[in-house]
């Protein structure tokens, strides 16, 4: 069945770079997403890549996608105080309702 | 534009009382519409999905039910709470256009149930 895996936890120090990990087990997915979630809110998409596409970068995020391995990882340069939140992954599942499979979720920590 | 409207923000109840939550999307026809729950604000849990007015499908048996009366309106419910209810509800909308901004999902700012 479809899953996806992220390690629950990250900390970093303000100014490194911060990267999140995640891996996925539906080698037909299409799409993959990122979001973030601040503490109260519901989620944000912050960005998502392609499958046929190994990398994406947005201003201070880098998407890199190993489609072999099903590894999806999520670079934030410079992290700042207002990065710490939770950082979900998503692929969109093979089956035609559109669902989206996200992972258990990131916290990312970042310390001044 | 379109936007998603989730209330109550919070919402304290005692076990065993009714519940409604309301979503409305605006500025969009035909969505597919999805409730969440997020427990103890880790992972979200699928609850239900619609994908049309008088079409549900239940991810996980439970003690919650939807509606979608209405093409832009999605309705979580119960007749009776239980403590394990608690938890912070999430809905959120996909186009059933073609598109990676299509298919990902926006989400309402969220309900913080406490049953108590």
């Amino acid at each position: 069945g479809e899953d996806v895996e992220q390690s629950l936890f990250l900390s970093v120090r303000e100014g490194d770079s911060s990267v999140i990990n995640c891996t996925y087990t539906d080698s037909s997915s299409t799409y993959l997403y990122w979001y973030k979630q601040e503490p109260g809110a519901g989620l944000q998409l912050l960005t998502y890549i392609f499958s046929n596409m190994d990398m994406k970068q947005d201003q201070r995020l880098t998407v890199l996608l190993n489609k072999k391995d099903k590894h999806l990882s999520l670079r934030i340069a410079d992290t700042q105080t207002g990065d710490s939140a939770i950082y979900f992954c998503a692929e969109r599942g093979s089956g035609n309702t559109g669902k989206l499979i996200f992972g258990q979720g990131t916290t990312l920590q970042v310390k001044p | 534009s379109q936007t998603i409207h989730q209330w109550p923000a919070t919402l304290v109840q005692p076990v065993g009382s009714p519940l409604s939550l309301e979503c409305t999307v605006e500025g969009t026809s035909n969505p597919n519409l999805y409730w969440y729950r997020q427990a103890a604000g880790r992972g979200l849990q699928l609850l239900f999905y619609s994908v049309g007015i008088g079409q549900i499908s239940s991810e996980v048996p439970q003690n919650l039910s939807a509606s979608r009366p209405q093409d832009r309106q999605f309705i979580l419910s119960s007749k009776k709470l239980l403590l394990s209810d608690s938890g912070f509800y999430l809905c959120a909308w996909s186009s059933q256009g073609r598109g990676p901004l299509n298919y990902g999902y926006t989400f309402g700012s969220g309900t913080r149930l406490t049953v108590v």
